[in-house]
């Protein structure tokens, strides 16, 4: 079974500093690698796309694989009371199907 | 705009009674995915098409139908024989049937029993 695992949280974070959420995956195959924020009762927000090793940054966002350790982590700098959500890491594989984990729930103290 | 619309927004069905949900894109994407989340729970996987005229089970297609006339509708039907319908519905689309693209997200129904 495939899985990508989460911390449920919540994760408290004191508004500007920095938020870190961590992702591990099952499938070795998984190539593509996804960062989604869904705001309670909202339908889930692409934010990041990362498919090599390394760090990948947008604005405040940095995210991070590490295929060898199947780790995937998602940075939020500067951490603002509107970063508040769940944040749900996806991976793509060999098959047709994109495997969501369950999410981590960031809140951020103003 | 371009976007995924999904309606209703809410929908509420009665005892034996099947429900239909809507999902269209105007993205021009080969794909598309029902999703089901219950509170608290990741994504479930109901169906899913990768082109006009073929769908694929999910994980959890038991209960549910679907249909592909056209590239843009993929229509959603929670029949009688899904005991507990109640979920917010999530439809999603990708420029093709590859998990290298990514998805996105029409605004989703909730489905709650009568």
């Amino acid at each position: 079974q495939k899985e990508v695992e989460q911390n449920s949280g919540p994760l408290s974070v004191p508004e500007g500093a920095i938020a870190s959420l961590n992702c591990t995956y099952s499938d070795r195959g998984s190539q593509s690698f996804f960062w989604y924020r869904q705001y309670s009762g909202k339908s889930p927000e692409l934010i990041m796309s990362i498919y090599s090793n390394g760090d990948k940054e947008d604005g405040r966002f940095t995210a991070q694989l590490n295929k060898a350790s199947q780790y995937v982590s998602l940075l939020i700098r500067d951490s603002q009371p509107s970063d508040s959500a769940t944040y749900l890491c996806a991976s793509g594989g060999r098959d047709d199907k994109i495997i969501f984990g369950k999410g981590t729930r960031l809140h951020i103290l103003p | 705009d371009g976007g995924i619309t999904q309606s209703p927004k809410y929908l509420f069905r009665k005892e034996g009674q099947n429900v239909t949900l809507s999902c269209e894109q105007n993205l021009n994407h080969d794909a598309m995915y029902w999703y089901r989340q219950d509170p608290g729970q990741g994504l479930r996987l109901i169906y899913y098409s990768q082109i006009v005229n073929d769908f694929q089970k999910g994980d959890i297609a038991e209960g549910y139908s679907v249909s592909r006339e056209k590239k843009e509708s993929f229509p959603l039907t929670v029949t009688s024989a899904q005991k507990n319908p109640t979920a917010f519905y999530l439809c999603a689309s990708s420029i093709w049937g590859n998990t290298n693209q990514p998805q996105h997200f029409g605004d989703g129904t909730r489905l709650s029993i009568l």
